[in-house]
């Protein structure tokens, strides 16, 4: 079963307008977190927000807002006021902490390519 | 505060022969790991270090290898290449391997030919 699932490959949104980018997780560990980054097309990863398993309220940063359930195993991602520039690949993220601290590792979704129309 | 820099952003190789890629991570951070990116495949983790140990590895043949100095930089090395490795390789770093972001820099784009 994969660990992360971004359902939309692909997402048109008029500029100025509000998105909102999908991300399911599995995971059975109880302290985990979630992540999303932006990629354009130069390739670079750009991080733009964290929610820890255990934060009880959803993450913000600037523009960004993370919609997290829990319960449901979702983390999804908010986009207000689209740019243009907000135009790239979006990937959810998720790191396990297992007992005994030793699995660190990021799982990636498959990816959404956001579109920003002007 | 300077980013993460890979070196070289482009390389060409041939099947059979070997590559090292380097990377230097943001200043004070100690966790260092690399991803492998494929059309096909997505994001795959490699390894990662902390402090010049590898903490956890991929699945990933034995060509792929890793280390960490003591300043934190990190090299990956693939030997014996092949045209399955074509790839961009991202490093990443963070402050610690806990809950901190990773921190990306821009890749390196090998293709093997």
């Amino acid at each position: 079963a994969q660990k992360i699932t971004q359902t939309q490959p692909g997402m048109f949104v008029q500029e100025k307008e509000a998105v909102t980018l999908d991300c399911t997780y599995d995971t059975s560990d109880q302290s985990y977190g979630l992540f999303w980054y932006k990629q354009p097309s130069s390739g670079e990863m750009i991080f733009l927000i964290y929610q820890g398993s255990y934060d009880e309220q959803n993450a913000t940063e600037g523009r960004y807002s993370l919609n997290f359930q829990k319960a449901r195993k979702s983390a999804n991602l908010v986009i207000s006021a689209s740019q243009l520039g907000d135009s790239a690949m979006y990937f959810c993220a998720m790191r396990e902490v297992h007992s005994g601290g030793s699995n660190y590792k990021l799982t990636f979704g498959k990816g959404t390519l956001l579109t920003v129309n002007p | 505060k300077a980013g993460v820099t890979q070196t070289p952003r482009y390389l060409i190789k041939t099947r059979g022969q070997q590559v090292t890629l380097s990377c230097s991570p943001i200043s004070g951070h100690r966790s260092v790991s690399w991803y492998q990116q494929t059309p096909g495949q997505g994001l795959q983790f490699l390894f990662e270090y902390f402090s010049e140990t590898q903490r956890n590895k991929g699945n990933f043949p034995g060509r792929f290898s890793g280390r960490q100095f003591s300043n934190s930089r990190s090299e990956m090395n693939v030997s014996t290449l092949e045209l399955g490795d074509s790839a961009l390789y991202l490093c990443a770093s963070s402050f610690s391997p806990y809950n901190s972001p990773l921190h990306f820099g821009n890749g390196t784009r090998l293709t093997v030919t």
